[in-house]
């Protein structure tokens, strides 16, 4: 079974202090691992994804196997970063798509 | 349209009624998701499906919930003898028949049951 693990439901960090949201995923195959953001009053929608090994708006997040770990990271937090993200992760050949239950990031002038 | 589109944005509704929630997915998106957003929840999977092939229903949390896709595209999610713990925002999103991962979601329908 998928399971996605998101630990801190709230971090909170100054501006300009790096970020660290965690993931830890389950799941018996290949995974496919996904960060979604959800910034106020705004849709769910993509922020990165580990295939693609891309960095979006500062974020990176680096996929590890032995840890089962996809944590998503910035150096510098800004203050229009504060969202709700969602870890999401699906197996191979992109089957249904298992959410975290989400961390808040509220970063603080 | 050019996004997702989820109809009532809002629902008030009482304990024990029937509610129907709409979908209408991007055209073209073969893949259409639903979803249930609680507090300290997350996303809980509800349904999936995907073009022709049978929905996969293994996030349905009980048989008073049931979704059907119409001619592929627009979807309903029904509630049936709503329970006030069904009370919750329900997202629906669509994707492309390719595996990119990518999930396009609407603003969701936000269900209140008294």
């Amino acid at each position: 079974a998928q399971r996605v693990t998101q630990p801190e439901k709230l971090l909170s960090v100054f501006k300009g202090a790096p970020v660290e949201l965690k993931c830890n995923y389950s799941y018996s195959g290949s995974p496919e691992l996904f960060w979604y953001v959800q910034y106020s009053r705004q849709r769910l929608q993509l922020l990165l994804r580990h295939i693609s090994r891309e960095s979006i708006k500062g974020f990176t997040a680096d996929l590890n196997k032995g840890e089962t770990s996809f944590h998503l990271k910035k150096p510098f937090a800004q203050e229009e970063d504060s969202a709700m993200y969602y870890c999401a992760l699906s197996g191979t050949g992109f089957q249904k798509l298992v959410f975290g239950t989400g961390t808040r990031l509220l970063v603080s002038p | 349209g050019a996004g997702v589109s989820q109809s009532p944005s809002n629902k008030v509704t009482e304990k024990g009624k029937d509610v129907e929630l709409r979908c209408d997915p991007i055209s073209g998106h073969t893949a259409l998701y639903w979803y249930r957003q609680s507090l300290g929840q997350g996303l809980e999977f509800l349904i999936y499906f995907q073009g022709n092939s049978a929905p996969d229903k293994s996030g349905l949390p009980s048989d008073r919930f049931s979704a059907e896709r119409t001619g592929g595209s627009v979807s309903t999610l029904t509630i049936q003898r709503t329970q006030q713990e069904d009370s919750a925002v329900y997202l629906c999103a669509s994707s492309l028949m390719v595996n990119t991962g990518e999930l396009f979601f609407g603003e969701g329908s936000r269900l209140t049951v008294l």
